[in-house]
């Protein structure tokens, strides 16, 4: 697609509910990256994949939060038992760069809010 | 500990002046800088970049200096206009942040330009 795709953009979920969030990035973007946005805040690394690998993923904040891109384009990241503290907007970003300096495209984002 | 900083929140500037956006990082190990620019219930945009083997960066309005001696960047924009109202986030990447093009953010500075 043009741009990086997120659904969906609103949640809403009551503490202790399970929610997945999907992101479609910039056909051909061999990197993603998901970003936990706390309002007021910047963007803070979740995880980051290149194809179908997870590298990084030592921003999860807890075993609650998955996250996966089975054929290495869409990427689900899931939150189980969600708390109040998982209130955030959900950023996810791709690239075509592998390593190095390079732009990150974001999308939208998912606005996550727990009750 | 916050690798990047912005340390104003919010700053406010009339109509055709210059607006100045600071940045700082602690770390020297970055070596690749970033501006995007975000506005309400969208996701962050690419603005403008620049390396750490050159100190200055310039792109119609936007200009971008780096003081590599003193872990300072700032985002110039002249003259400013209303549209440019937005959040600014500065972020910065390296072999310190995995060399992946992870990209570390600052906490944001909001915009406002006055007609």
């Amino acid at each position: 697609g043009a741009g990086v795709s997120q659904s969906p953009r609103y949640k809403v979920a009551k503490r202790g509910q399970d929610v997945a969030l999907r992101c479609d990035p910039i056909s051909g973007h061999v990197s993603l990256f998901w970003y936990q946005q706390a309002l007021g805040q910047g963007p803070e690394f979740l995880t980051y994949f290149q194809n179908e690998a997870q590298l990084d993923k030592s921003g999860l904040p807890s075993d609650r939060f998955f996250a996966e891109r089975p054929e290495g384009s869409v990427s689900t990241l899931k939150i189980q038992r969600t708390q109040q503290e998982d209130s955030a907007v959900y950023l996810c970003a791709s690239s075509n760069s592998r390593s190095g300096a390079n732009v990150l495209t974001f999308g939208a984002g998912s606005r996550l809010t727990v009750l | 500990d916050q690798q990047v900083k912005q340390n104003s929140p919010s700053l406010s500037v009339q109509e055709g002046r210059i607006s100045i956006l600071n940045c700082d990082y602690t770390n020297s190990m970055f070596d690749y800088f970033l501006w995007y620019k975000k506005y309400p219930a969208e996701g962050p945009t690419f603005l403008i970049s620049i390396s750490s083997i050159k100190d200055k960066n310039e792109d119609g309005r936007f200009t971008v200096f780096l003081n590599k001696s003193a872990k300072h960047l700032s985002l110039h924009i002249v003259p400013s206009q209303p549209g440019d109202s937005a959040v600014y986030f500065c972020a910065a990447s390296g072999v310190v942040s995995g060399n992946t093009g992870k990209l570390i953010f600052g906490q944001g500075t909001t915009l406002q330009v006055k007609p």
